[in-house]
């Protein structure tokens, strides 16, 4: 069965760090791997996508993740957070087979100025 | 206009009462979803739907009931309201020929009193 694991409840980075957002996963097979944001009162935003090829993607907003198949891990990062990064991140995965997606439990990121 | 629109947006409702969460979206996509959002629980699965006669339970659909009324529009049933239904609630959507992240609603906040 899939699943997705955020270790972390909350992460905390003074603005103008480097910040990461860990995410492992296990899934049967090759997995298509997702970040999602979530602002107060609002739905999820898609940020980024992992479906083959290159190990570090890179999407919207300046974030970019790595995927690491030997540690079935896909990090979320950006070389120097903002504070208007604060928000709600969640990881999710997808089976081949596209039949639905995961999502893990979120990791509340505070940048602080 | 929002892409993937739900309605209401708030609602306060008594235990057994019938409600009904709306989602339509202009995307065009063919496959729809319903989540839940608890806190420290992330995103979980109630009911998807791949095409208008293709409906599917996800991991908690005990206690509630879906109708894909058109391609565009998919609703969400509490037969009988209980207050551990409590919680925000998203409906979102894809399209079955892109691996693309989904595109949510801005969610119902949903209280049973």
């Amino acid at each position: 069965a899939q699943s997705v694991a955020q270790p972390e409840d909350q992460v905390n980075v003074a603005e103008g760090n480097p910040l990461t957002v860990k995410c492992t996963y296990s899934v049967s097979g090759n997995p298509y791997l997702f970040w999602y944001v979530q602002y107060p009162n609002r739905g999820l935003q898609f940020l980024l996508k992992y479906i083959t090829g290159d190990n570090l993607v890179k999407g919207s907003y300046g974030f970019e993740a790595e995927f690491n198949k030997s540690q079935t891990s896909f990090h979320l990062k950006k070389p120097s957070a903002l504070v208007s990064d604060s928000a709600l991140y969640f990881c999710a995965v997808r089976d081949i087979a596209g039949f639905k997606t995961i999502f893990g439990a979120g990791t509340r990121l505070f940048v602080k100025a | 206009d929002a892409d993937v629109t739900q309605t209401p947006r708030n609602r306060i409702t008594k235990t057994g009462k019938r409600i009904m969460l709306e989602c339509s979206q202009t995307k065009g996509h063919d496959r729809m979803y319903w989540y839940r959002q608890d806190p420290g629980l992330g995103l979980r699965l109630i009911y998807y739907s791949f095409d208008v006669k293709d409906i599917n339970k996800g991991e908690i659909s005990d206690g509630y009931s879906v109708s894909r009324q058109a391609q565009a529009k998919f609703s969400l049933s509490l037969e009988s309201a209980i207050p551990n239904q409590t919680a925000l609630y998203f409906c979102a959507t894809s399209d079955s020929d892109r691996v693309d992240g989904y595109t949510f609603g801005s969610g119902t906040r949903l209280t049973v009193v």
